[in-house]
């Protein structure tokens, strides 16, 4: 069965460093989403990328994050200058938007950031 | 912010059938409802949606009032493995990014 594919499963970075997650979406995909789950808490959208270009952002996603489709595979979400409270789950997610309207969105095991 | 109200937690008997309400009651006539689950800290996992019909797959069954104001997700027959959250989530499209309420914590019991 495809799955959607994230590296690392954990990174733990210092505060104020770059990070980049990583994943790689269904590969006949085009619809691709990052959210994140702050321990104990909700799943919160991030930002969906369709088409090369960002389709919509929550207001968490500000200046600080930045996503890139850099090969026909890959799909990354860059967080700058991390902080304390970026410390989550990161989950990617990727959709087929030449199927039906009525689809469903595959996830995949998340990455684990932690700041310190 | 989410357009559904669930109960926070539910049990049930492993083996028995686990029967998850969901309210939605400012639902328009295109959005469709649907369930994920999500075990443990695992990304969540989709497992059926419906827009007025019920619908049934391998995982589970939906039930979707008349009225269309609430749905009932039935695992038949729940395991230990199905303990998760479970959320409902209603959205004119698959394509549409999803908004996570609290969901239903649901503890399969053996």
């Amino acid at each position: 069965e495809p799955e959607v594919t994230q590296t690392p499963s954990h990174q733990v970075t210092q505060m104020g460093q770059e990070v980049i997650l990583r994943c790689v979406p269904i590969s006949n995909h085009l619809y691709f989403y990052w959210y994140r789950q702050i321990l104990g808490q909700k799943v919160e959208f991030l930002v969906s990328f369709y088409n090369n270009e960002i389709s919509e952002k929550s207001e968490i996603f500000d200046d600080q994050f930045s996503v890139e489709r850099p090969d026909g595979s890959n799909f990354t979400l860059k967080i700058r200058s991390t902080k304390l409270e970026d410390s989550a789950m990161y989950f990617c997610a990727s959709s087929d938007p030449s199927g039906p309207v009525n689809t469903e969105a595959f996830f995949g095991q998340g990455t684990r950031l932690t700041v310190v | 912010d989410a357009k559904t109200t669930q109960p926070p937690s539910m049990d049930c008997a492993e083996g028995r059938a686990a029967n998850l309400p969901c309210n939605h009651s400012t639902i328009s006539g295109n959005e469709y409802v649907y369930w994920y689950r999500q075990i443990h800290s695992q990304g969540p996992q989709y497992i059926i949606h419906g827009l007025k019909n019920n619908e049934t797959n391998e995982m589970a069954s939906l039930i979707i009032t008349e009225d269309r104001k609430s749905s009932t997700l039935i695992l038949p027959h729940a395991t230990l493995r199905d303990t998760a959250v479970y959320y409902c989530i209603v959205l004119y499209s698959g394509n549409t990014p999803l908004v996570f309420g609290k969901g239903t914590r649901l503890s399969v019991i053996a």
